[in-house]
């Protein structure tokens, strides 16, 4: 069955950089596209990125535009999200998820998620 | 960006009761909607895709509908396991968006 599991989360000061990963399995990785979803402490869920099954499309939320960018490794079946500048509206959960299809058609497995804390 | 609207924001129900949570869109989205479900403290788990289309293994109580831009989640006969925050999803147009969920307790 589709497994996602995040890692990389921790408790960062504000401007810091920090880079999360999600490993993949029971599924063809190379086929999907992948999401990042966040959700702030008792919030609703936050959209934030997507690539493209092949890593060559990516599109971002405005929130995180220039800041964030989203990577893959096809070879390792696995997902990056690498978080610079960050600010305390960034504190959240951080889901991978996979995508229905090849690129935007919605997420349907969830990871566990991986707790980010913005704070000096 | 398409903006998501749910309501209501909570409601309470006893076990058999019958839900309905509508989310609404702010332009057309023809059935690019999913609905998930999400306990504390875990990930949400997709129920409903293409607005109307069961997803393997969700128990048959749920269903989903669309009306023009207002889209419905119903559980039939809720269930101790469906006491949950569900949330829409829509997926027309990137950004995706996501309603701000709605809390169904006892």
């Amino acid at each position: 069955q589709v497994q996602l599991v995040e890692s990389g989360g921790g408790v960062v000061q504000p401007g810091r950089s920090l880079r999360l990963s999600c490993v993949a399995s029971g599924f063809t990785f190379s086929g999907y596209g992948m999401h990042w979803v966040r959700q702030a402490p008792g919030k609703g869920l936050d959209w934030v990125a997507v690539i493209s099954h092949d890593g060559k499309n990516e599109f971002y939320s405005d929130s995180v535009k220039g800041r964030f960018t989203i990577s893959r490794d096809n070879s390792k079946n696995t997902l990056y999200l690498q978080m610079n500048n960050l600010s305390d509206e960034d504190t959240a959960v951080y889901y991978c998820a996979k995508d229905r299809r090849l690129y935007s058609f919605g997420c349907s497995s969830w990871g566990q998620g991986t707790l980010v804390i913005v704070s000096s | 960006d398409i903006q998501m609207t749910q309501s209501p924001s909570s409601l309470s129900a006893s076990v058999g009761d019958r839900v309905t949570i509508t989310c609404q869109a702010s332009q057309d989205i023809n059935d690019y909607l999913i609905w998930y479900q999400q306990k504390p403290g875990k990930a949400p788990q997709l129920l409903i895709f293409d607005a109307s289309s069961l997803e393997t293994g969700v128990p048959s109580r749920f269903s989903g509908s669309r009306s023009g831009t207002d889209f419905t989640l119903t559980i039939s006969s809720l269930q101790p396991e469906d006491f949950a925050t569900y949330y829409c999803l829509q997926y027309v147009i990137l950004p995706f968006t996501f309603g701000p969920g709605t809390r169904v307790d006892v």
